[in-house]
């Protein structure tokens, strides 16, 4: 299974939203919703920012969002904070062979 | 507070075994799948293994079948990874996260990782 596809890196100003794409194929994102999402600081574990394509967990900030057509997933950062700079991964779960694959990371910088 | 603290990693030698854990607290452990994820310096995150809750099924990334075992002790609310034949590629540091719903298949809980190091 191949690993889905993020740009390297984005970047935005604060208060900019800016939007990562991840994409994959029918039998990863295009499939069911079972994208998800997440962030991670330097030296740190990750963080869950979005599960099942769309939906925030409690505790994530309402700027964070997540959206999904065909077989690309997005997230989106609605004004961007200092804090936001970090690397951001989505995630698939692949039902037909029961393997989690992850993109390869875009790093975020907030100029 | 939940918890999900690693422990076990270290420098090891090509070709040695090692066996990392993954220590919960503050959920009920028995209740959940869990996972093995592990990071490559400098690299993404890559999915190893995950468990269900009473131990009775497992996956496993298809290029570590064989080598690497999960494992888990309701008792303890601890995960285990046995790791064997170890090679300078499985370098990384290794994290532990739970699934709380694994039919939306999302990790809500990770840990802040244990490192291991394969290198003669």
């Amino acid at each position: 299974q191949s690993a889905l596809t993020q740009p390297a890196s984005v970047s935005g100003a604060p208060g900019q939203s800016i939007t990562i794409p991840c994409t994959g194929s029918k039998s990863d994102v295009g499939s069911y919703n079972l994208v998800s999402w997440y962030q991670q600081h330097p030296g740190k574990g990750p963080t869950l920012l979005i599960y099942a394509d769309i939906k925030r967990p409690a505790g994530v900030p309402n700027r964070f969002s997540g959206s999904k057509s065909g077989n690309t997933a997005s997230l989106t950062i609605s004004g961007v904070q200092a804090e936001d700079e970090a690397d951001y991964y989505c995630c698939s779960y692949v039902v037909t062979n029961t393997s989690v694959i992850f993109g390869g990371g875009t790093k975020l910088t907030v100029l | 507070e939940v918890q999900l603290v690693e422990s076990g990693g270290g420098m090891v030698q090509p070709g040695e075994s090692l066996r990392i854990s993954c220590a919960t607290s503050g959920f009920n452990f028995v209740n959940y799948w869990m996972s093995w994820f592990r990071q490559a310096p400098g690299k993404g995150l890559e999915w190893v293994a995950t468990m269900d809750q009473d131990g009775s099924e497992t996956h496993y990334v298809d290029s570590l079948k064989g080598r690497f075992i999960i494992s888990r002790d309701n008792s303890e609310s601890t995960l285990y990874l046995q790791m064997s034949s170890l090679r300078a590629e499985d370098t990384a540091v290794y994290y532990c996260a739970r699934i709380p719903n694994f039919f939306s298949y999302y990790m809500d809980v990770w840990g802040r990782g244990t490192t291991v190091t394969v290198s003669s």
